[in-house]
């Protein structure tokens, strides 16, 4: 059964400060890893990564997965009150069975202080 | 490009009912999948539909269906609802149901 773990479960940093999120996994036949931000309800699609050593970018977050390892990050530079959230992972197998179907991790639950 | 769009966005509801939810998703995907979030065992996968077939489905007992309709908007219901299905229901929209999801904003169900 696919597996994801991500740590640290919580952090609490203030404004300006430098977070990376970790997102280890582990699937039978990957597909995909992505990255959520969950604020109130709605998850937002953050990244999809599908190649190793490849960085995505968008802002001050960023995102870079380690296919050999079986893990990924979640950096977010010079952090805001406006990034507390809960930060999800997910993974996709690439199984025939596995349609629709993302395996979540538990979260990450980011709170910043002004 | 409108959303996902799921309603009711609350609901409240009696031990033994049922209660449907609908979730619409962005226009031009036709994989919808149902997930259950609650504080205890974080978002879970219920099932997947494409093209009016449910193609996967999660370990949820039969009380738990879906279905999908020629438009890609999809339904769920949940019958002989019990305590512990009080939870924020998730629908996720995708052109294929490989490729990234994207949320609705849930319907929040209190079953009391």
């Amino acid at each position: 059964e696919d597996k994801v773990v991500q740590s640290p479960l919580s952090l609490v940093v203030h404004e300006g400060d430098t977070v990376t999120l970790n997102c280890s996994y582990e699937v039978t036949n990957f597909r995909s890893l992505l990255w959520y931000k969950q604020e109130k309800k709605a998850p937002t699609f953050l990244f999809m990564l599908t190649s190793s050593g490849i960085e995505k970018k968008s802002g001050r977050l960023s995102s870079i997965l380690d296919k050999k390892e079986l893990f990924s990050i979640l950096n977010i530079t010079a952090t805001q009150t406006g990034d507390s959230a809960i930060y999800l992972c997910a993974v996709v197998d690439a199984g025939g069975t596995s349609y629709g179907k993302l395996t979540f991790g538990q979260g990450t639950i980011l709170t910043v202080h002004p | 490009k409108a959303g996902v769009t799921q309603t009711p966005r609350y609901l409240i509801k009696t031990r033994g009912q049922q209660v449907t939810l609908s979730c619409s998703p962005i226009s031009g995907h036709r994989s919808v999948s149902w997930y259950q979030q609650t504080p205890g065992q974080g978002l879970q996968f219920l099932f997947e539909y494409f093209s009016e077939t449910q193609r996967n489905k999660g370990n949820f007992p039969g009380r738990f269906s879906g279905r999908q309709f020629s438009n890609s908007r999809s339904e769920m219901n949940v019958s002989t609802l019990e305590l512990g299905d009080s939870a924020l229901y998730l629908c996720a929209s995708s052109s294929t149901g490989v490729t990234e999801a994207f949320f609705g904003q849930g319907t929040r169900l209190t079953v009391v």
